[in-house]
């Protein structure tokens, strides 16, 4: 069975411009939850999706997007990018909402905005 | 109020040793999830772990245990003879519901652990 698989691994980016991120969850799972991790600010929510639909969305500024589409692939979209977003990015992906899933994440995209 | 408390930031620990994380939470649902995850410099995310809130006994997996105390709300995770692959970062996690009935998991700040030859 395969994991949970993010591209690309690695990304380089100017300010100003805008990016895109994959995720493709295990086979199966439904729930795809997105976090950025920095050395200031640790692990922080940005959103999930389940069944093509947002569920829950932490405190990210609009310029942080994302959809999900049939298939439960899910991407994320940063605009008008800044220096802070430079991060790991990771994705997690959960069979469905229940609290009691387990959640697996993938290798994470790591951003860096120059 | 912080919802996941990881009081250790680094820990060392002899090759062969056995080494207890500290993890203590802080949710008023009833049904939710804890997980460890190991870290490594790579940065992926690997899943150890996971106890529900409902499982009555602890939660073990090879070399890695939960040691669940509820009443407590602690989530400690042991592991057993210590290898040098297992220094990384271990970051305890729950998911539990947000306010508004979604579910969201939330992180520790992590504990670095290193494994001395």
């Amino acid at each position: 069975k395969a994991g949970v698989t993010q591209t690309p691994r690695y990304l380089i980016k100017t300010r100003g411009q805008q990016v895109t991120l994959s995720c493709s969850p295990i086979s199966g799972h439904r729930s795809v939850s997105w976090y950025q991790q920095t050395p200031g600010q640790g692990l922080q929510f940005l959103f999930e999706y389940f069944s093509e639909t947002q569920r829950n969305k932490g405190n990210f500024p609009g310029r942080f997007s994302g959809r999900q589409f049939s298939n439960s692939r899910s991407e994320m979209n940063v605009s008008t990018l800044e220096l802070g977003d430079s991060a790991l990015y990771l994705c997690a992906s959960s069979p469905g909402q229940s609290n009691t899933n387990e959640a697996f994440f993938g290798q994470g995209t790591r951003l860096t905005v120059v | 109020a912080q919802k996941i408390t990881q009081t250790q930031p680094g820990m060392f620990v002899q090759e062969k040793e056995a080494v207890t994380l500290d993890c203590t939470y802080d949710t008023s649902d009833q049904s939710y999830g804890l997980f460890w995850y190991k870290q490594p410099s790579s940065g992926e995310m690997i899943f150890l772990i996971y106890q529900g809130s409902y499982d009555e006994q602890n939660a073990t997996e090879g070399r890695y245990s939960l040691n669940f105390q509820k009443a407590r709300k602690s989530a400690n995770l042991v592991i057993s003879a210590s290898q040098l692959g297992d220094s990384a970062m271990y970051f305890c996690a729950m998911r539990d519901s947000t306010s508004g009935g979604y579910q969201k998991v939330t992180f520790g700040t992590g504990t670095k652990l290193q494994v001395i030859p």
